[in-house]
């Protein structure tokens, strides 16, 4: 079955680490995006990659970066620089432009310890 | 103010009860979004519509551009509705989104 996938479920960080969280789809999708869920909050943009090897900063870029070296793969890393990790990390997909039908992952859980 | 503002934020219902989630937008869209996110977290799209009514078994989306409003209906609710309801306005730059409303559906 065709679908996007994320791990891991949980992930836990410690101070100065970085993390990286993954996410695959076998959709054959062009675009990916990285959102970012807070309790109280609506969804907010991280990343977005509309093609293989580009990619574009969100509302909330800051702390965080990506690759889309394969068209399959747009894994998120969480660096030090990232002050409140603490929050659940969507990935979607979609066939094109943003007004597409959007495919979502279950979701990463990152907590700092 | 938000620019995409839902309501209520949270609702609860008896079985077969007909449900109304609400939500409003200040901007300019190509296209508003219904997605369904489950106590996992997993989300599902719903609808996409940027006119008139869709419907989808027991849900019913419809958006009102002038008034810059849409609504989700469901009939017949079931528990297993029981999830967080999410409006996304598509201003073709990005998608903003709502803060969903959670909904809890009880036999």
């Amino acid at each position: 079955d065709g679908g996007i996938t994320q791990s891991p479920k949980y992930l836990f960080r410690k101070e100065g680490q970085n993390v990286t969280l993954s996410c695959e789809q076998n959709l054959n999708h062009d675009a990916m995006y990285w959102y970012r869920q807070d309790p109280g909050q609506g969804l907010r943009l991280i990343y977005y990659s509309q093609i293989v090897n580009d990619f574009q900063k969100g509302d909330i870029a800051e702390g965080y970066s990506v690759s889309r070296e394969k068209k399959e793969s747009f894994p998120l890393t969480v660096t030090s620089a990232q002050k409140n990790p603490t929050a659940f990390y969507l990935c979607a997909s979609s066939t094109g432009p943003v007004d597409e039908k959007l495919f979502f992952g279950s979701g990463t859980q990152l907590s700092v310890l | 103010k938000n620019e995409v503002e839902q309501s209520p934020q949270n609702l609860t219902a008896q079985e077969e009860e007909f449900i109304t989630i609400n939500c409003s937008y200040s901007v300019g869209i190509s296209a508003l979004h219904w997605l369904q996110q489950h106590p996992g977290g997993g989300i599902v799209s719903l609808f996409m519509l940027s006119s008139g009514k869709k419907k989808h078994g027991r849900l019913i989306a419809t958006i009102n551009i002038q008034e810059k409003h849409s609504s989700l209906h469901i009939t017949a609710s079931h528990p297993r509705d029981s999830a967080v309801y999410i409006c996304a306005a598509d201003n073709t730059d990005k998608l903003i989104f709502g803060t969903g409303t959670r909904l809890q559906v009880f036999p």
